[in-house]
């Protein structure tokens, strides 16, 4: 399987800061790659795919990038509903779709 | 706006068979893949497997052994039967559609729910 290693593994921050979340593979991956936002209690959401792709009805300050082994997450202003959860997760077709280990955004 | 809603058990004993249901709405089940998600204190989040309306199946190869899936057209289901389960398959579970375009991402997603095994 890839192996997928998200960092840091929890992060505090204040509403307005700008956020970066890593996300490395053990292999390329080209650009299949996924974000997601977990907050307590409920399923994980959707917020982008094909490494930069912005999924329909997510806030534009929420951005992706990277190719082949390392991929970003940016919140370019972070507002008090996203404090939650984020996940990485790898979709190359000859591998078991595998997910990061998370990465938590508190509050400062 | 497509809706997954989990069913099943949420206690079972060790060794014996872990089965649930996803229900979808305001979507047909035809088309398109559909994946069962674990996430565990211990592991993380898991893809279990996927199954196409046609009945066509991938699972995961760590629990290929144990899993088996199932589609049910004319009930907009399908279904997860996890056998010999063991304390490390306590989890919630997670019933969601892949990406229409075949890719293995997830943009629904069921509510999700919590199976305690017990010895």
């Amino acid at each position: 399987d890839i192996q997928m290693t998200q960092s840091p593994s929890s992060l505090s921050a204040s509403v307005g800061d700008r956020v970066t979340i890593t996300c490395r593979a053990s292999q390329s991956i080209s650009i299949w790659l996924a974000w997601y936002q977990q907050k307590p209690g409920k399923a994980p959401k959707l917020l982008i795919y094909k490494a930069s792709t912005l999924e329909s009805g997510v806030p534009s300050r929420f951005s992706g990038s990277g190719s082949g082994t390392e991929f970003t997450l940016t919140i370019t202003s972070l507002q008090p509903d996203d404090f939650a959860t984020y996940y990485c997760q790898q979709y190359n077709s000859f591998s078991t779709a595998t997910f990061g280990q998370g990465t938590q955004v508190e509050l400062k | 706006q497509v809706q997954l809603q989990e069913s099943g058990p949420g206690l079972v004993k060790a060794s014996e068979t872990l089965s649930l249901t996803c229900s979808v709405s305001s979507d047909s089940i035809r088309d398109n893949y559909w994946s069962w998600i674990r996430k565990s204190a211990g592991r993380g989040l898991e893809w279990i497997g996927h199954i196409y309306s046609s009945g066509s199946t991938n699972y995961n190869p760590s629990l290929k052994s144990r899993v088996t899936m199932s589609v049910d057209t004319s009930k907009n289901q399908f279904s997860l039967n996890l056998t010999s389960v063991t304390a490390a398959d306590t989890a919630i579970y997670y019933c969601a559609r892949d990406d229409s375009g075949g890719y293995r991402y997830f943009d629904s997603w069921g509510q999700g729910t919590l199976v305690i095994v017990s010895s």
